[in-house]
């Protein structure tokens, strides 16, 4: 299985909303509602902050919110702020009953 | 509260075999759902899933790995080990270890990570 695609690298202002996209296959993102993004700050271990594509763990801000549309899913970050700036891996299920993770964003706040 | 801490070797040589344990507390691998997984991070580099183990003693594996991983539980003692043999220098990463909850697809708990260095 190959790792899902992200961009390398999203920036934004404070205040501002990105979208950080996860591209994979109908045999895995495509076929099932089992996405999640981590955030990772340097080196810290991932944090996750959004399961089955849009449900947010108990103390994760109501500002990250996920969705999913065919083999592409997203994370957006509304109201960006500075304790923002980390990497931010997707994952998700695939038809093999393994996990996969995307290649990884790094949010840069300007 | 739950935790996960990972130990094992720091450094080892080509072509051994790495063991990892993950000892945990706050939950029980026994229970309906629970799982207990391996994902690994090269320096600088994306993370990459390895392995996981249900409270059933299901096991599933990175394809591109299934060939050198094992992975095992012991119940009583809180404790999943991780094998991965042959070991090559792309293989040096921090690892880490986490926790799958019952009727969530994902991984909820992370252990701080180990690193281990492949090395002559």
């Amino acid at each position: 299985q190959s790792a899902l695609t992200q961009p390398a690298s999203v920036s934004g202002s404070p205040g501002q909303s990105i979208t950080i996209s996860c591209t994979g296959t109908s045999s895995d993102v495509g076929g099932y509602n089992y996405v999640s993004w981590y955030q990772q700050h340097p080196g810290k271990a991932p944090k996750l902050m959004i399961y089955d594509v849009s449900k947010r763990p108990s103390g994760v801000s109501n500002r990250f919110s996920g969705s999913k549309s065919g083999n592409t899913a997203s994370l957006t970050i509304s109201g960006l702020q500075a304790e923002d700036e980390a990497d931010y891996y997707c994952s998700s299920y695939t038809s093999s009953s393994t996990y996969v993770f995307g290649t990884g964003t790094k949010v840069t706040v300007l | 509260q739950i935790t996960l801490k990972e130990s094992g070797p720091t450094l080892v040589k080509p072509t051994q075999t790495l063991t990892l344990t993950c000892t945990f507390s706050g939950f029980s691998l026994s229970t309906s759902g629970v799982g207990v997984g391996w994902i690994r991070q090269p320096p600088g580099k994306a993370l990459e899933w390895l392995a996981l183990i249900y409270w059933n003693d299901d096991k599933r594996y990175s394809p591109s790995l299934k060939s050198r991983l094992t992975i095992t539980k012991d119940t009583s003692k809180n404790q999943v080990v991780l094998t991965m043999t042959n070991m090559d220098p792309v293989d040096t990463a921090t690892y880490y270890c986490a926790h799958r909850g019952p009727g969530i697809a994902a991984v909820d708990y992370w252990g701080q990570g180990t690193l281990v260095t492949v090395s002559s």
